[in-house]
């Protein structure tokens, strides 16, 4: 089983609409984190939560928010979806209690179309 | 300046070579140092961890790092086709701020 999972993997939306990300994971770690990659500029971090009471914005958080309802769920929601948010996006965690650093396991991804 | 660099490539090596991919970065706080492998419309996969200077290594793979030079790198020995997706370099401070690379697309052809 998948230790990251998000849903859905792929979905086409118009402008306008309002769209949620879904990612749940089962490694129990407590940082949660939402990037978007775009051909050519590598992962932009979104948002990142180090726990359920705890939300921070990333570099391109504009356009987006999310929640943190348990620490095993983090959704990405777009509250009125442009084009120029099409992308792929991927949900990560990390557990600095473990390892030496601060890796992050990534899901399978997200493919968002906005037309 | 972006603040990790990498050559985006497309770097190509035949079967058997040793392919060397490289990053440099700017923030002299950078503390940990990443290397994620990623196939085409897949996620990043994690292959190698960095965090003192010097050489690292793991099977195939070896990491290094000069953190006075501000460059850290990845050599792929005995390189096969299978290893050919692209290579995102990240790196951290500590303070939760881990920032990627654009990655360098690696061929390997046989």
């Amino acid at each position: 089983d998948a230790d990251v999972t998000q849903t859905p993997r792929n979905r086409i939306t118009k402008t306008g609409k309002r769209i949620m990300l879904e990612c749940s994971q089962t490694k129990g770690h407590d940082r949660m984190y939402w990037y978007r990659q775009d051909p050519g500029l590598g992962l932009q971090l979104i948002y990142y939560s180090f726990d359920v009471k705890d939300i921070n914005k990333g570099e391109i958080s504009d356009g987006y928010s999310v929640s943190r309802q348990a620490q095993a769920k983090f959704s990405l929601s777009l509250e009125s979806a442009i084009p120029n948010q099409t992308a792929l996006y991927f949900c990560a965690t990390s557990d600095p209690g473990q390892g030496e650093g601060n890796e992050q396991f990534f899901g399978p991804g997200t493919r968002l179309t906005v037309l | 300046q972006k603040e990790v660099e990498q050559n985006s490539g497309p770097l190509s090596v035949p079967e058997g070579a040793i392919a060397s991919l490289n990053c440099t970065y700017s923030d002299r706080g950078s503390q940990s140092f990443f290397w994620y492998r990623q196939y085409s419309g897949k996620s990043p996969e994690l292959i190698m961890s960095i965090y003192s200077n010097g050489d690292k290594e793991d099977g195939r793979f070896t990491a290094q790092l000069n953190k006075a030079s501000q460059y850290v790198s990845l050599l792929i020995r005995d390189s096969q086709p299978s290893d050919s997706a692209t290579y995102l370099c990240a790196l951290s401070s500590g303070n939760n701020d881990m920032r990627f690379g654009a990655g360098t697309r690696l061929t390997v052809k046989p």
